[in-house]
C-alpha cells in the first residue's frame, strides 16, 4: 500500500531563508505525488503536483519539488520565504486504483511551517 | 473560494446525538471524497463517490455512513457520536479520471462533541 512519511512536524525558518520539507514516498507502482498547503481555518490548496512528466515540478507561490526515485523522497522547496508562507503542509501519494478506489489521496501527518522575521 | 461548498461550518453537539454534513462538488466534478482531520490521526480518508456510487471505503467507522445524490451533493452522516469524533471533516471533489486527478478541498466542517 502506498504511504508518506513527512519528516520533522514543525520547521522554523527566516525570512528570506530556505524553505525545505521533507517527505518520502512508499509505493508499489511509479506514484503520483502531491503537496498540499493549509492556512489557518482554511481548506487544503494544491501546491503541485508530479505525475511523471518531469522530475522538477514547479508549483505555485514559488514552491517546487523534486521526484528523486533512488531516493523516494518528493521535497519541497522555496528558495526564500516569506511571512505569507506560514502554514500546514501536506505530502500526499495517490491510491492509485486499488480495490476499485481512483485518484484518493493518501496524506501524511503534515509539517507547520513558522516564518520568523 | 474554491468551488467545494460545505455546511455547517461548525458544529456542537452532544455524545450519542446524530449529524448530517453536507457537501456540493465543484460544477462538474463527478466524484467527491470524504476526510477527517483530527490532532492525532491527521487527515483520514474515509470514503468516495463518484456519480452517485461508492467507489472506496477507507477508515470509515461503521456508525457512518454517506451518500451521494442525483445532484451530485454528498452527505456524511455521523450518529452514536462519541468524544473522540470531534474533529475538521473535509469534503473534495474532482472529476474523478485517473489516479493524477486534483482534488479541490472545501473549508471544512468542524464538528464539536461535547
Amino acid at each position: 500500500a502506498q504511504s508518506v512519511t513527512q519528516l520533522g512536524s514543525h520547521v522554523s525558518v527566516s525570512e528570506g531563508a530556505l524553505v525545505l520539507l521533507r517527505c518520502n514516498y512508499s509505493s508499489s507502482v511509479p506514484p503520483y505525488l502531491f503537496w498540499y498547503v493549509q492556512y489557518p481555518n482554511q481548506g487544503l490548496q494544491l501546491l503541485l503536483k508530479y505525475t511523471s512528466a518531469a522530475t522538477l515540478v514547479k508549483g505555485i507561490n514559488g514552491f517546487e519539488a523534486e521526484f528523486k526515485k533512488s531516493e523516494t523522497s518528493f521535497h519541497l522547496t522555496k528558495p526564500s520565504a516569506h511571512m505569507s508562507d506560514a502554514a500546514e503542509y501536506f505530502c500526499a501519494v495517490s491510491d492509485g486504483g486499488y480495490g476499485g478506489s481512483q485518484g484518493n489521496l493518501i496524506f501524511g501527518k503534515g509539517t507547520k511551517l513558522s516564518v520568523k522575521p | 473560494d474554491s468551488g467545494v461548498t460545505q455546511t455547517p461550518k461548525h458544529l456542537i453537539t452532544a455524545t450519542g446525538q446524530r449529524v448530517t454534513l453536507r457537501c456540493s462538488p465543484r460544477s462538474g466534478d463527478l466524484s467527491v471524497y470524504w476526510y477527517q482531520q483530527s490532532l492525532d490521526q491527521g487527515l483520514q480518508f474515509l470514503i468516495q463517490y463518484y456519480n452517485g456510487e461508492e467507489r472506496a471505503k477507507g477508515n470509515i467507522l461503521e456508525r457512518f455512513s454517506a451518500q451521494q445524490f442525483p445532484d451530485l451533493h454528498s452527505e456524511l452522516n455521523l450518529s452514536s457520536l462519541e468524544l473522540g469524533d470531534s474533529a475538521l471533516y473535509f469534503c473534495a471533489s474532482s472529476d474523478g479520471r485517473g489516479w493524477a486527478n486534483v482534488l479541490t478541498f472545501g473549508a471544512g466542517s468542524r464538528l464539536t462533541v461535547l
